[in-house]
């Protein structure tokens, strides 16, 4: 049980575009969903925090119009990236943490090229 | 301020051997302490996890041990595998407030055959 699905695990996009990545927790009902960046050989720096039906809550220095976020159900969350530019390439991760009980469980992550 | 310290970046051992990941906590607030382990190219795993109320905690091969008063936790992994080569995350939550996770920098292990 507690398994979060993300898509796609990769993607490559030119610059200028968008890219939407989605985290749907499949057999469990998320109270929140949180969105994380990750570099390589570092740890996961938390981007924002999304409650279902409520605006996220962003991290300091993320911004918000160019990275969306979505909730709308309790079970999936988007992380639209706006315009993206090459040092948008990254590994973005979202987390669902469960309404039952505690206890987070992570996505298989998305690796983003921006071209 | 709410910070985790992890120790140490990377460790080697041998297999069979005995790795121990270190992390320090500052926030007394924080009841949820759980240990991840990450693939290349994956999204982290959960271990196992502890809470204040205990100083112990066995799952397989994977034990945490607890100090409350030294606000210090870590990661024992018995019978190391070349398997088990990955990067392991300590984390910190206040639970009962639903807060985010705080993640330490992350131990880069190997486990040579």
């Amino acid at each position: 049980g507690a398994v979060v699905s993300q898509h796609p695990s990769r993607v490559i996009c030119k610059s200028g575009t968008s890219v939407k990545i989605e985290c749907r927790s499949l057999d469990f009902q998320a109270t929140t969903m949180f969105w994380y960046r990750q570099f390589p050989k570092q740890s996961l720096m938390l981007m924002a925090t999304s409650n279902e039906g409520s605006k996220a809550t962003y991290e300091q220095g993320v911004e918000k119009d160019k990275f969306l976020i979505n909730h709308a159900s309790l079970t999936l969350s988007t992380l639209t990236v706006t315009s993206a530019h090459p040092e948008d390439s990254s590994f973005y991760i979202c987390s669902a943490r469960r309404i039952s009980n505690y206890g987070y469980t992570f996505g298989s992550g998305t690796r983003l090229t921006v071209v | 301020q709410q910070q985790v310290k992890q120790s140490p970046q990377s460790l080697i051992v041998q297999k069979g051997g005995i790795p121990i990941i270190n992390c320090a906590y500052e926030n007394t607030a924080f009841d949820y302490f759980p240990w991840y382990q990450q693939f290349p190219g994956k999204g982290p795993a959960l271990l196992i996890a502890i809470r204040p109320d205990v100083s112990e905690k066995k799952e397989g091969r994977f034990t945490i041990s607890f100090n409350k008063s030294a606000k210090q936790f870590s990661l024992h992994i018995m019978d190391s595998q070349p398997g088990d080569s990955a990067t392991y995350f300590c984390a910190a939550s206040k639970e009962t407030s639903g807060s985010r996770l705080t993640f330490g920098e992350g131990t880069q292990l190997t486990v040579n055959p």
